[in-house]
C-alpha cells in the first residue's frame, strides 16, 4: 500500500546533539518530498522539499534532508539542535508528479515529537 | 511576506450546529487545500480548489461543503456537527508544488 513511514514517535535529544528524522515512503514512482514542523497549537512551517536533482537539499532553521532512492527515504538532519527546534516534525509527499491544477494534495506520515533537553 | 489568513482562529459549536471556516490564501496563488487535523493525528487532506473551481476530494464528509469565490478566498462549511468534528482545520494555498498553511480554525464540538 502506498504510504509514508515516520518510525519514530518521540525523540529526545539534548541541546547542542545532532538530529536524524527518519522517513520512508512507498509509491510507485518517487513523489515529491516534504519536511514541515508543526509548534503545538501551531500551522505548519515548511523546512525544506525535495522535488529532482541534488539529493541533499539545504532547508531553513539548519535543517538538510537528504533523499535516497534506493533506501525510498527522505531523512532530516541537523547538525547541532537548539531547545526552539522542539516540535512536531511531519514528513510529506505530493505522490503525483507533474500534475498541477490542485491535485497535488499532501499525504502526511504519522510525525515524529521533538524533545530537546538543556 | 504576505501570508495564509484563516479565521476564525478557535471556534466553539454544539453538536449538531453549523460552522463556517475561512481561509484567504497568499496573493496570486491560485490553489488552496483544505486539511483536518485531528488530535494527536498527522492532517489528512479534505478538498481542493484550482482557478475557483473543485479539483480534488478526500475524506470530507458530506456534511461538509467548501467553496472557492471570486477573489480566491475559500469557505468550508461544515452542518450538523458531530464531537468527532473536533480538530484543527487547515488551509495552505499554493502556486507550484509547494504548500504554504494558514495558522489553522481550532474547532471545538461540544
Amino acid at each position: 500500500a502506498q504510504s509514508v513511514t515516520q518510525p519514530d514517535i518521540h525523540i529526545t535529544v539534548s541541546e547542542g546533539a545532532s538530529l536524524e528524522l527518519r522517513c520512508n515512503y512507498s509509491y510507485g514512482a518517487t513523489p515529491y518530498l516534504f519536511w514541515y514542523v508543526q509548534s503545538p497549537g501551531q500551522g505548519l512551517q515548511l523546512l525544506l522539499k525535495y522535488f529532482s536533482g541534488d539529493t541533499l537539499v539545504q532547508g531553513i532553521k539548519g535543517f538538510e534532508a537528504e533523499f535516497k532512492r534506493s533506501q525510498s527515504s527522505f531523512n532530516l538532519r541537523k547538525p547541532s539542535v537548539h531547545w526552539s527546534d522542539a516540535a512536531e516534525y511531519f514528513c510529506a509527499v505530493v505522490p503525483l508528479r507533474g500534475f498541477s491544477g490542485g491535485y497535488n494534495k499532501l499525504i502526511f506520515g504519522a510525525g515524529t515529537r521533538l524533545a530537546v533537553h538543556p | 511576506a504576505a501570508g495564509v489568513i484563516q479565521s476564525p482562529r478557535h471556534l466553539i459549536k454544539e453538536k449538531r450546529e453549523t460552522a463556517t471556516l475561512k481561509c484567504y490564501p497568499i496573493p496570486r496563488h491560485d490553489t488552496v487545500y483544505w486539511y483536518q487535523q485531528g488530535p494527536g493525528q498527522d492532517p489528512q487532506f479534505l478538498i481542493s480548489f484550482y482557478e475557483k473551481m473543485q479539483s480534488d476530494k478526500g475524506s470530507i464528509p458530506d456534511r461538509f461543503s467548501a467553496q472557492q469565490f471570486s477573489d480566491y478566498h475559500s469557505e468550508l462549511n461544515m452542518s450538523s456537527l458531530e464531537l468527532g468534528d473536533s480538530a484543527l482545520y487547515f488551509c495552505a494555498s499554493s502556486l507550484n508544488y509547494e504548500q504554504y498553511f494558514g495558522p489553522g480554525t481550532r474547532l471545538t464540538v461540544t
